[in-house]
């Protein structure tokens, strides 16, 4: 079955401990991308990669990092979380520009 | 960029009715998806459609991109349609999906 795992999907922490957030997908897709989801703001893209070691930011990436060493795998990395970022998580991928992206089950994160 | 227009931002249905929503974009667009966000916040994919009119069960989507709109179709709607309908739409360059702000549906028993 197609699909984007996210790990994990509930998280609580706190101010300052290093956190990842896992995405990985089954579909052989070049385009990932991460979202954050914040009531009245909607969904708003935080990093994407167009392949294997080509990473860029998106419209709020301060305070988060993402590598893709694997065309599957595509960690959003907190370093130094903090309460601002308590939000939904989603990631994505597509197999090329403009094809049907698929979106995993979301990442509820809150920082304390 | 691209404008995503949902309409209506929120509605209320009796279980079993039927509903349409609809989505107006400011630009013509090449692809667009519609979303269902369940009440756990998880992301579901409904429709990918360019254009033209596709069926899937109680639900179907047309997009007519010559004139910048969207719709969907619910039928015989139940409480587990109960959510937000979001349409959204790639951008080129950063290559992100634009999200309209959607629109909330609850279905009563």
């Amino acid at each position: 079955e197609a699909q984007v795992t996210q790990n994990p999907r509930y998280l609580i922490t706190v101010t300052g401990k290093k956190l990842t957030v896992t995405c990985s997908q089954n579909m052989n897709h070049e385009y990932m991308s991460w979202y954050r989801q914040d009531p009245g703001l909607g969904l708003r893209q935080i990093y994407y990669s167009m392949n294997v070691e080509v990473t860029d930011k998106g419209d709020v990436p301060e305070g988060y990092k993402v590598s893709r060493k694997e065309k599957r795998n595509f960690p959003l990395i907190l370093e130094s979380p903090s309460p601002n970022q308590t939000s939904l998580y989603f990631c994505a991928s597509r197999e090329t520009w403009g094809r049907e992206a698929f979106f995993g089950q979301g990442t509820r994160l809150t920082v304390v | 960029g691209i404008q995503v227009e949902p309409s209506p931002p929120d509605l209320i249905l009796q279980e079993g009715a039927n509903s349409t929503l609809r989505c107006n974009f400011s630009d013509s667009v090449n692809n667009l998806q519609w979303f269902h966000q369940n009440p756990w916040g998880q992301l579901i994919n409904l429709f990918y459609i360019p254009s033209g009119t596709k069926q899937n069960g109680r639900l179907s989507a047309t997009t007519v991109a010559t004139e910048r709109y969207s719709l969907l179709y619910i039928s015989s709607s139940q409480t587990t349609d109960s959510g937000v309908y979001f349409c959204a739409v790639p951008t080129s360059g950063t290559y992100k999906y634009i999200f309209g702000t959607g629109t909330r549906l609850k279905v009563l028993a």
